[in-house]
Protein backbone atom coordinates (compact mmCIF):
# COMPACT_ATOMS: atom_id res chain seq x y z
CA UNK A 1 0.00 0.00 0.00
CA UNK A 2 1.76 3.37 -0.87
CA UNK A 3 2.10 5.74 1.56
CA UNK A 4 1.06 9.67 1.87
CA UNK A 5 2.64 11.48 -1.00
CA UNK A 6 3.87 14.85 -0.87
CA UNK A 7 4.76 17.09 -4.19
CA UNK A 8 7.40 18.75 -5.07
CA UNK A 9 9.91 17.66 -2.55
CA UNK A 10 11.97 20.83 -2.62
CA UNK A 11 10.39 24.31 -4.09
CA UNK A 12 12.54 27.52 -3.70
CA UNK A 13 10.51 30.91 -4.13
CA UNK A 14 10.98 34.49 -4.03
CA UNK A 15 9.32 37.05 -1.20
CA UNK A 16 6.13 38.21 -2.75
CA UNK A 17 5.27 34.77 -5.01
CA UNK A 18 2.85 32.18 -4.10
CA UNK A 19 3.00 28.16 -4.08
CA UNK A 20 0.91 25.69 -3.96
CA UNK A 21 1.96 22.09 -2.26
CA UNK A 22 0.06 18.71 -2.94
CA UNK A 23 -0.69 15.98 -0.85
CA UNK A 24 -1.88 12.45 -1.75
CA UNK A 25 -3.45 10.12 1.31
CA UNK A 26 -3.21 7.15 1.78
CA UNK A 27 -5.35 5.03 -0.47
CA UNK A 28 -8.45 4.97 1.23
CA UNK A 29 -7.68 7.51 4.01
CA UNK A 30 -10.72 10.63 3.68
CA UNK A 31 -8.73 13.01 5.87
CA UNK A 32 -5.98 15.21 5.66
CA UNK A 33 -4.23 17.12 7.58
CA UNK A 34 -1.28 19.79 6.80
CA UNK A 35 1.51 20.58 9.68
CA UNK A 36 4.68 23.12 9.29
CA UNK A 37 7.83 22.16 10.73
CA UNK A 38 10.36 24.63 11.53
CA UNK A 39 13.53 24.62 13.89
CA UNK A 40 12.40 27.61 16.36
CA UNK A 41 8.75 26.69 16.43
CA UNK A 42 8.66 22.96 15.65
CA UNK A 43 5.33 21.04 14.39
CA UNK A 44 2.54 23.22 13.91
CA UNK A 45 -0.96 22.19 12.81
CA UNK A 46 -2.21 24.66 10.07
CA UNK A 47 -5.55 22.97 8.84
CA UNK A 48 -7.44 19.66 8.48
CA UNK A 49 -9.75 18.29 5.85
CA UNK A 50 -11.93 15.93 5.78
CA UNK A 51 -14.67 14.87 2.59
CA UNK A 52 -14.06 18.28 1.40
CA UNK A 53 -14.63 20.17 4.09
CA UNK A 54 -12.13 22.10 6.40
CA UNK A 55 -12.78 21.11 9.54
CA UNK A 56 -10.75 23.08 12.02
CA UNK A 57 -7.88 25.47 11.33
CA UNK A 58 -4.73 26.49 13.39
CA UNK A 59 -3.52 29.94 14.09
CA UNK A 60 -1.93 30.70 10.95
CA UNK A 61 -2.77 34.29 8.77
CA UNK A 62 -5.15 33.71 5.93
CA UNK A 63 -2.32 33.98 3.47
CA UNK A 64 -2.29 30.38 4.54
CA UNK A 65 -5.45 28.51 2.67
CA UNK A 66 -6.02 24.50 1.54
CA UNK A 67 -8.24 22.70 -0.31
CA UNK A 68 -9.20 18.98 -0.31
CA UNK A 69 -10.88 17.14 -3.90
CA UNK A 70 -13.66 14.32 -4.37
CA UNK A 71 -10.46 11.59 -4.22
CA UNK A 72 -9.21 13.27 -1.00
CA UNK A 73 -6.19 14.55 -2.46
CA UNK A 74 -5.49 17.96 -1.14
CA UNK A 75 -3.66 21.15 -1.70
CA UNK A 76 -2.49 23.45 0.40
CA UNK A 77 -1.49 27.60 -0.65
CA UNK A 78 0.44 29.84 0.55
CA UNK A 79 0.65 33.85 -1.00
CA UNK A 80 2.33 36.85 -0.86
CA UNK A 81 5.37 34.79 0.47
CA UNK A 82 7.99 36.19 3.72
CA UNK A 83 10.99 34.51 4.22
CA UNK A 84 9.72 33.04 7.72
CA UNK A 85 7.48 30.67 5.48
CA UNK A 86 10.29 28.87 4.95
CA UNK A 87 9.71 25.63 6.59
CA UNK A 88 9.55 21.49 5.83
CA UNK A 89 5.33 21.73 5.51
CA UNK A 90 4.10 17.89 6.23
CA UNK A 91 0.58 16.56 5.18
CA UNK A 92 -0.54 13.74 7.30
CA UNK A 93 -3.51 11.01 6.02
CA UNK A 94 -5.99 9.38 8.28
CA UNK A 95 -8.55 6.97 7.52
CA UNK A 96 -11.34 9.17 9.78
CA UNK A 97 -11.84 10.71 12.93
CA UNK A 98 -9.89 9.89 16.28
CA UNK A 99 -7.29 7.16 13.80
CA UNK A 100 -4.05 7.28 13.35
CA UNK A 101 -1.76 9.64 11.26
CA UNK A 102 0.68 9.10 8.88
CA UNK A 103 3.09 11.76 7.35
CA UNK A 104 4.27 12.34 4.41
CA UNK A 105 7.78 13.34 3.83
CA UNK A 106 6.88 16.42 3.41
CA UNK A 107 7.83 19.55 0.84
CA UNK A 108 10.87 21.97 1.41
CA UNK A 109 10.04 25.30 1.17
CA UNK A 110 12.62 27.81 1.03
CA UNK A 111 11.92 31.53 0.17
CA UNK A 112 14.33 33.52 -0.62
CA UNK B 1 0.95 28.50 23.91
CA UNK B 2 2.82 25.13 24.04
CA UNK B 3 0.37 22.40 24.83
CA UNK B 4 2.43 20.13 25.30
CA UNK B 5 5.98 20.38 27.13
CA UNK B 6 8.59 17.16 26.10
CA UNK B 7 11.93 17.29 27.89
CA UNK B 8 15.03 16.25 27.40
CA UNK B 9 15.70 18.54 24.53
CA UNK B 10 18.48 16.08 23.96
CA UNK B 11 20.03 12.68 25.04
CA UNK B 12 22.58 10.60 24.87
CA UNK B 13 22.21 7.17 25.61
CA UNK B 14 24.91 3.81 25.15
CA UNK B 15 24.19 1.40 23.13
CA UNK B 16 21.85 -0.81 25.16
CA UNK B 17 21.25 1.45 27.68
CA UNK B 18 17.57 2.80 28.60
CA UNK B 19 16.29 6.33 26.47
CA UNK B 20 13.61 8.29 28.45
CA UNK B 21 11.40 10.81 27.30
CA UNK B 22 9.22 12.72 29.14
CA UNK B 23 6.11 14.96 28.23
CA UNK B 24 3.56 16.40 30.22
CA UNK B 25 -0.14 18.05 29.16
CA UNK B 26 -2.67 20.86 30.55
CA UNK B 27 -6.01 19.89 28.67
CA UNK B 28 -7.36 16.63 30.37
CA UNK B 29 -9.75 16.63 27.11
CA UNK B 30 -7.02 15.26 25.35
CA UNK B 31 -7.79 11.20 24.90
CA UNK B 32 -4.33 10.10 22.78
CA UNK B 33 -1.19 10.24 22.89
CA UNK B 34 1.22 8.98 19.86
CA UNK B 35 4.88 9.33 19.95
CA UNK B 36 6.13 10.14 16.51
CA UNK B 37 10.14 9.05 15.61
CA UNK B 38 11.73 11.46 12.85
CA UNK B 39 15.06 10.56 10.59
CA UNK B 40 17.22 13.96 8.75
CA UNK B 41 15.06 14.20 5.46
CA UNK B 42 12.38 12.17 6.45
CA UNK B 43 8.58 12.91 7.76
CA UNK B 44 7.18 11.29 11.01
CA UNK B 45 6.79 8.00 11.38
CA UNK B 46 3.84 7.02 13.93
CA UNK B 47 5.73 4.63 16.51
CA UNK B 48 3.60 4.12 19.07
CA UNK B 49 0.25 5.47 21.04
CA UNK B 50 -1.93 5.23 23.66
CA UNK B 51 -5.53 6.25 24.92
CA UNK B 52 -6.25 7.39 28.73
CA UNK B 53 -7.78 4.07 29.87
CA UNK B 54 -4.34 2.09 29.91
CA UNK B 55 -1.55 2.91 31.95
CA UNK B 56 1.16 1.39 29.46
CA UNK B 57 1.57 -0.03 26.29
CA UNK B 58 4.61 -2.09 24.74
CA UNK B 59 5.26 -2.76 21.52
CA UNK B 60 8.70 -4.93 21.14
CA UNK B 61 11.57 -2.54 22.95
CA UNK B 62 9.04 0.72 22.85
CA UNK B 63 7.02 1.12 25.79
CA UNK B 64 4.88 4.07 26.60
CA UNK B 65 3.86 4.76 30.18
CA UNK B 66 0.93 6.98 30.98
CA UNK B 67 -0.02 8.87 34.19
CA UNK B 68 -3.42 10.07 33.83
CA UNK B 69 -3.75 11.84 37.52
CA UNK B 70 -0.26 13.82 36.77
CA UNK B 71 -1.15 14.26 33.26
CA UNK B 72 1.86 12.88 32.25
CA UNK B 73 3.56 10.52 30.14
CA UNK B 74 6.11 8.56 28.84
CA UNK B 75 8.31 6.63 26.01
CA UNK B 76 10.71 4.05 27.20
CA UNK B 77 12.97 2.77 24.06
CA UNK B 78 14.98 -0.72 25.52
CA UNK B 79 18.24 -2.34 24.42
CA UNK B 80 18.44 1.35 22.66
CA UNK B 81 20.76 1.17 18.98
CA UNK B 82 22.53 2.84 17.25
CA UNK B 83 19.73 3.01 14.51
CA UNK B 84 17.40 4.56 17.17
CA UNK B 85 18.99 7.47 16.74
CA UNK B 86 16.67 10.27 15.65
CA UNK B 87 14.13 12.84 16.77
CA UNK B 88 11.37 12.10 19.18
CA UNK B 89 8.16 13.87 19.24
CA UNK B 90 5.45 13.37 21.66
CA UNK B 91 1.78 14.90 20.82
CA UNK B 92 -1.80 15.22 21.87
CA UNK B 93 -5.19 15.31 20.62
CA UNK B 94 -8.85 15.73 21.49
CA UNK B 95 -11.25 13.22 21.09
CA UNK B 96 -13.45 15.52 18.78
CA UNK B 97 -10.82 16.65 16.35
CA UNK B 98 -7.70 15.85 14.23
CA UNK B 99 -5.15 18.01 15.15
CA UNK B 100 -2.28 16.62 16.87
CA UNK B 101 -0.47 18.68 19.87
CA UNK B 102 3.27 18.33 19.45
CA UNK B 103 5.87 18.57 22.02
CA UNK B 104 9.26 20.45 20.60
CA UNK B 105 11.16 16.95 20.08
CA UNK B 106 13.76 15.01 21.41
CA UNK B 107 17.20 14.66 19.39
CA UNK B 108 18.32 11.13 20.36
CA UNK B 109 21.81 9.86 20.09
CA UNK B 110 22.38 6.25 20.46
CA UNK B 111 26.67 5.78 21.37
CA UNK B 112 27.87 2.30 20.16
Amino acid sequence: KAGVTQTPRYLIKTRGQQVTLSCSPISGHRSVSWYQQTPGQGLQFLFEYFSETQRNKGNFPGRFSGRQFSNSRSEMNVSTLELGDSALYLCASSLTMNTEAFFGQGTRLTVV
Amino acid sequence: QQQVKQSPQSLIVQKGGISIINCAYENTAFDYFPWYQQFPGKGPALLIAIRPDVSEKKEGRFTISFNKSAKQFSLHIMDSQPGDSATYFCAARLNSGYALNFGKGTSLLVTP
